[in-house]
């Protein structure tokens, strides 16, 4: 059961246009929304979060939009550069769940072409 | 230390032997928690250690895998009789508390030949 979807596996944008990677949940429970991103051979690192008591959350060119009734969080980067190509994991999580553990999607590869 | 801390990086090992991956997480980070990356799939959730104790194993895919923390600090991932479906990057990743800003180390990627 894949409580965590990115239905995307890859995506291409110029330089300078906006990136937007999507994501949708389906558990009721996740209150807390995160992205990380990932080089190869590297371990992933966080970017951005949201808490479910808000609808959006900005830093710098990242913007992180929660809409809880479609149960869909998107990243919005603008503009993008070529050192934004990376792996984009999607990850929630449960007050309730034990150790607040983080579910992940499968990961979106953003390539920023110059 | 600065970050977390991963040894193996790269293990290829025969079917049926035994591998036992190691994480030093941040000094200080109480949670410590153990992920698998198969090609192609996202973050796969194992374990997780708060201090020395599992609470939460629910993850681990058979008996076959264990994973133990000494000291509030360094873990081991063990995994017996190797099975080719076991390789995978294993991404061991630490908190200061329990919940979120996870550090994650760079990985092991373990072969199963």
């Amino acid at each position: 059961d894949q409580q965590v979807k990115q239905n995307s596996p890859s995506l291409s944008v110029q330089e300078g246009r906006i990136s937007i990677l999507n994501c949708d949940y389906t558990n009721s429970m996740f209150d807390y929304f995160l992205w990380y991103k990932k080089y190869p051979a590297e371990g992933p690192t966080f970017l951005i979060s949201i808490s479910s008591i808000k609808d959006k959350n900005e830093d710098g060119r990242f913007t992180v939009f929660l809409n809880k009734s479609a149960k869909h969080l998107s990243l919005h980067i603008v503009p993008s550069q070529p050192g934004d190509s990376a792996v984009y994991f999607c990850a929630a999580s449960a007050r309730e769940t034990s150790g607040s553990r983080l579910t992940f999607g499968e990961g979106t590869q953003l390539t920023v072409n110059p | 230390g600065a970050g977390v801390s991963q040894s193996p990086s790269n293990k290829v090992t025969e079917k049926g032997k035994d591998v036992e991956l190691r994480c030093d997480p941040i000094s200080g980070h109480t949670a410590l928690y153990w992920y698998r990356q198969s090609l192609g799939q996202g973050l796969e959730f194992l374990i997780y250690f708060q201090g020395n104790s599992a609470p939460d194993k629910s993850g681990l895919p058979s008996d076959r895998f264990s994973a133990e923390r000494t000291g509030g600090s360094v873990s081991t991932l063990t995994i017996q009789r190797t099975q080719q479906e076991d390789s995978a990057v294993y991404l061991c990743a630490s908190s200061l508390q329990r919940g979120h800003g996870y550090t994650f180390g760079s990985g092991t990627r373990l072969t199963v030949v």
